[in-house]
């Protein structure tokens, strides 16, 4: 099957740690993308990736890291200088098209609680 | 500011009835304009665009969305609603220099009762 898979599915973390949450497509997308989904608040984007060993910080990037060593994965590591990591995580890809025509497409997301 | 914005936290709707989510851009240039779908602890699903051309879109699920330039707009339509249909819902906008950043609304839960 083409898609995005994400996991794991549910994270617990306790306070200080670091923790990577991984996310592979194998649609041969060039971009990559990770969201943060709070209730009420819709998606705001982390961090995004348009080539390999290249990626742009999003609008709330503060506390997060990221790597693209290869084209299929992006993951993406919540350090402990997130003070509010609790919420849901979705990572898409796209691929550029012509003029940005394509879709953006997601994965079932993990859900990250901090404990 | 570049942005999109849906007006309704929450659509009611009986099953049966038409049903509309409204969703409203602020963009520079020409937009590209998505409509997604959201399950409960799922990802989004796409539904449909609009690009260019035609300014009523048809997608998944007998859903369709008319694009309005003159009031910056893109709402999502149904013309009889299922309960199965319940979800939350978001517009969101392509944009950026080279068209690789998408912006979303805060989401619109709409409710079908049977």
């Amino acid at each position: 099957d083409g898609g995005i898979t994400q996991s794991p599915k549910y994270l617990f973390r306790k306070e200080g740690q670091n923790v990577t949450l991984s996310c592979e497509q194998n649609l041969n997308h060039d971009a990559m993308y990770w969201y943060r989904q709070d209730p009420g608040q819709g998606l705001r984007l982390i961090y995004y990736s348009q080539i390999v060993n290249d990626f742009q910080k999003g609008d709330i990037a503060e506390g997060y890291s990221v790597s693209r060593e290869k084209k299929e994965s992006f993951p993406l590591t919540v350090t402990s200088a997130q003070k509010n990591p609790t919420a849901f995580y979705l990572c898409a890809s796209s691929s550029p098209g012509t003029g940005g025509t394509d879709t953006q497409y997601f994965g079932p997301g993990t859900r990250l609680t901090v404990l | 500011a570049q942005s999109v914005a849906q007006p309704e936290d929450q659509v009611n709707v009986a099953e049966g009835n038409p049903l509309t989510v409204k969703c409203t851009y602020s963009v520079s240039g020409n937009p590209y304009l998505f409509w997604y779908v959201q399950y409960p602890n799922r990802g989004l699903q796409f539904l449909l665009k609009y690009i260019t051309g035609d300014n009523l879109v048809k997608g998944s699920y007998g859903f369709e969305a008319e694009f309005n330039k003159s009031q910056t707009s893109f709402h999502l339509k149904k013309p009889s609603a299922l309960v199965s249909d319940s979800a939350l819902y978001f517009c969101a906008v392509r944009m950026g220099s080279n068209f690789n950043k998408f912006y979303f609304g805060s989401g619109t839960k709409l409710n079908v009762k049977p």
